[in-house]
């Protein structure tokens, strides 16, 4: 079956910008995480939804940073104000909602802001 | 303090070697344990997922968990140039939660 699908899978944007990040999950993943990967580095926690609420969002490193998940599938990941510390790899994963699942990653978004 | 700690490499083996690649936690909590790979470009792919501790097997790989030392290790058997990539280790204390990875192994098995 299909994976985790992440859209665009690039994307470069200037200082300033408002951009978008969509993550569209395994059909029937009641769970769906962020995740961003700097250079060299492993993924790190931004957020997680158990269907349409969001669970944990501790990750989130301030307020320009926002991700909903309205109908308990597709997610999108919304960052404002882009700053050039914000260039990361964003990955999303997605698991079943029960003992024993790990998470299911998509090949993610490349953010470069200039 | 990570939370994981991961040796970096880069790890360079020959073809046919057997391939340990390690991680330590502070968290005792930790229960859920992960061993991605991620090719360049790639999301990780899951290989191997175990609860608490002892020793897990599936083909090539075998994953080890040891919660008194808090320290979880791969093998790989019979390395091949496929085999190349960045492997992760990733843990939780609750599955349904936050997933703590390592920084990553970088190995490369020479023809």
């Amino acid at each position: 079956g299909a994976g985790v699908s992440q859209t665009p899978s690039n994307k470069v944007t200037e200082k300033g910008k408002y951009v978008e990040l969509r993550c569209d999950p395994i059909s029937g993943h009641t769970a769906l995480y962020w995740y961003r990967q700097s250079l060299g580095q492993g993924p790190e926690f931004l957020i997680y939804f158990q269907g349409t609420g969001a669970a944990d969002d501790s990750g989130l490193p301030n307020d320009r940073f926002f991700a909903v998940r309205p109908e308990g599938s597709v997610s999108t990941l919304k960052i404002q104000r882009t700053e050039r510390g914000d260039s990361a790899v964003y990955l999303c994963a997605s698991s079943l909602m029960r003992s024993g699942s790990p998470l299911h990653f998509g090949n993610g978004t490349r953010l470069t802001v200039t | 303090q990570k939370e994981v700690e991961q040796d970096p490499g880069p790890l360079s083996v020959p073809e046919g070697a057997i391939v340990s690649l390690n991680c330590t936690y502070s968290n005792s909590a930790f229960q859920y344990f992960m061993w991605y790979r991620q090719y360049s470009r790639k999301g990780p792919e899951l290989l191997m997922y175990t609860y608490s501790s002892g020793n897990k097997e599936d083909g090539r790989f075998t994953a080890q968990v040891d919660k008194s030392s808090k320290y979880i290790s791969l093998f790989i058997r019979d390395s091949q140039p496929s085999d190349s990539a960045t492997y992760l280790c990733a843990m939780s204390a609750d599955n349904f939660n936050k997933f703590y990875f390592g920084s990553g192994t970088k190995l490369n098995v020479k023809p």
